[in-house]
């Protein structure tokens, strides 16, 4: 089975720090996409990468930036984490085309 | 502005009974559409898809209907047991299969 790991679970930052949140699949997936989860607003794309070192906007970038320097390994950074980026973040990745897409378990992320 | 609606944020059914959630969509180049399901603290798992070149697809105790000429699919649960309990998100793809556009999710609440 392919697997997506989300390092954290939970995690409590406070407003202006700089956050990693980090991904990593198992199974040689080309492609990786970052979204966040809101009550109301569902899923909602963030960034996504197709390759090493490519990344695209979704369409809720403001605020994010991302890194992909190895295939298995897609990092959701926030800048300057700020109340409104309280958010279950869900990575994702897929062989190819939309048939695939296999979700980490998430983390919750809470800015104070 | 959502491209993907599920206008009913919760459900309730009896256990044996059928669950019908909705979706609708206004992108008119969607052409792939799939159905989520999600526990909490865990990430969403593929259930089923339909193409547009259908208008049901089916598997087991889960049916899903497309009407194109109304922009809008349901999934059938029949019977609905409490396990189908979670969040159902609809999403859907254009024919460029690179990435999805999800709904704001329905709640299912099976009562035994």
């Amino acid at each position: 089975d392919v697997k997506v790991t989300q390092s954290s679970r939970y995690l409590v930052k406070r407003t202006g720090e700089k956050v990693f949140l980090e991904c990593v699949q198992d199974m040689d997936h080309e492609n990786m996409f970052w979204y966040r989860q809101d009550p109301g607003l569902g899923l909602r794309l963030i960034y996504f990468s197709y390759d090493v070192k490519m990344k695209e906007k979704g369409d809720i970038p403001e605020g994010y930036s991302v890194s992909r320097e190895k295939k298995e390994r897609f990092s959701l950074i926030l800048e300057s984490a700020s109340t409104n980026q309280t958010s279950m973040y869900l990575c994702a990745s897929s062989f190819g085309g939309v048939r695939g897409y296999t979700f980490g378990s998430g983390t919750r992320l809470t800015v104070v | 502005d959502q491209q993907v609606k599920q206008n009913s944020p919760s459900l309730s059914v009896q256990e044996g009974r059928i669950s019908i959630l909705n979706c609708d969509y206004t992108n008119s180049m969607f052409d792939y559409f799939l159905w989520y399901k999600k526990y909490p603290a865990e990430g969403p798992t593929f259930l089923i898809s339909i193409s547009s070149i259908k208008d049901k697809n089916e598997d087991g105790r889960f049916t899903v209907f497309l009407n194109k000429s109304a922009k809008h699919l349901s999934l059938h649960i029949v019977p609905s047991q409490p396990g189908d309990s979670a969040v159902y998100f609809c999403a859907a793809s254009d024919r460029s299969a690179r990435q999805l556009t999800f709904g704001s999710g329905t709640q299912l609440t099976v009562l035994p």
